[in-house]
């Protein structure tokens, strides 16, 4: 299995802020890997899919890069409502797999 | 708008069966496969398997291999999922979620989650 790891585990910032999040795969996925946020007691929300392709609805303060191994997401600036935990997650071959997840706090 | 709404919480006895079922609505069932994933406390998502909402086609994590049953009921915009021989392990936040093809999960269900105690 394809094992996902993410730097940092915890994210403290504050609004305004410019973020980035880390992700690396343990082996090539090209650049079918998606990124969510999650909130306490919710369900997990896509944000970007594809490597860097947001979804509807996400605010362009949000963008992702990368490929193969190690990829990135970036908070422009941060807002009181991005304030929750990040994952990556790669969809190149079963089985799927997630990463640890990054809090980002104040 | 499209929502899948999954069933109640559940409390089973260790070695007993669960089904959970994920009712889905606001688009076309069988134009899109359906994922079972879950979260263990203090661990990462965990992908389980996932159905092919047009053919019935199944795959599965190794990890549940002979435990895990995904199934669909068309006519209800339903799929279930099966699992066998809990054990404590098995206590965890079960999601389901729509795949679409190489853009991720794009809906979720809420969660439901599942206690496996004596």
């Amino acid at each position: 299995d394809i094992q996902m790891t993410q730097s940092p585990s915890t994210l403290s910032a504050s609004v305004g802020d410019r973020v980035t999040i880390t992700c690396r795969a343990s082996q090539n996925v090209g650049i079918k890997l998606a990124w969510y946020q999650q909130k306490p007691g919710k369900a997990p929300n896509l944000l970007i899919y594809k490597t860097s392709i947001l979804e509807d609805g996400v605010p362009s303060r949000f963008s992702g890069s990368g490929s193969g191994t190690e990829f990135t997401l970036t908070i422009g600036s941060l807002q009181p409502d991005d304030f929750a935990t990040y994952f990556c997650q790669h969809y190149i071959a079963y089985p799927f797999t997630f990463g640890p997840g990054t809090k980002v706090d104040i | 708008q499209v929502y899948l709404v999954q069933s109640g919480a559940e409390v089973k006895r260790p070695g007993a069966s669960l089904r959970l079922s994920c009712k889905t609505s606001g688009y076309s069932f069988s134009s899109y496969s359906i994922h079972w994933l879950r979260r263990v406390p203090g661990q990462r998502l965990e992908w389980m398997g996932w159905i092919n909402c047009a053919n019935g086609d199944t795959r599965y994590s190794q990890q549940f291999q002979g435990r895990l049953t995904i199934t669909k009921d068309t006519s209800a915009s339903t799929a279930y999922m099966d699992l066998s021989s809990l054990g404590s392990e098995d206590t965890a936040l079960y999601y389901c979620a729509r795949e679409i093809i190489s853009c991720g999960y794009q809906n979720w269900g809420q969660g439901t989650l599942v206690t496996v105690s004596s």
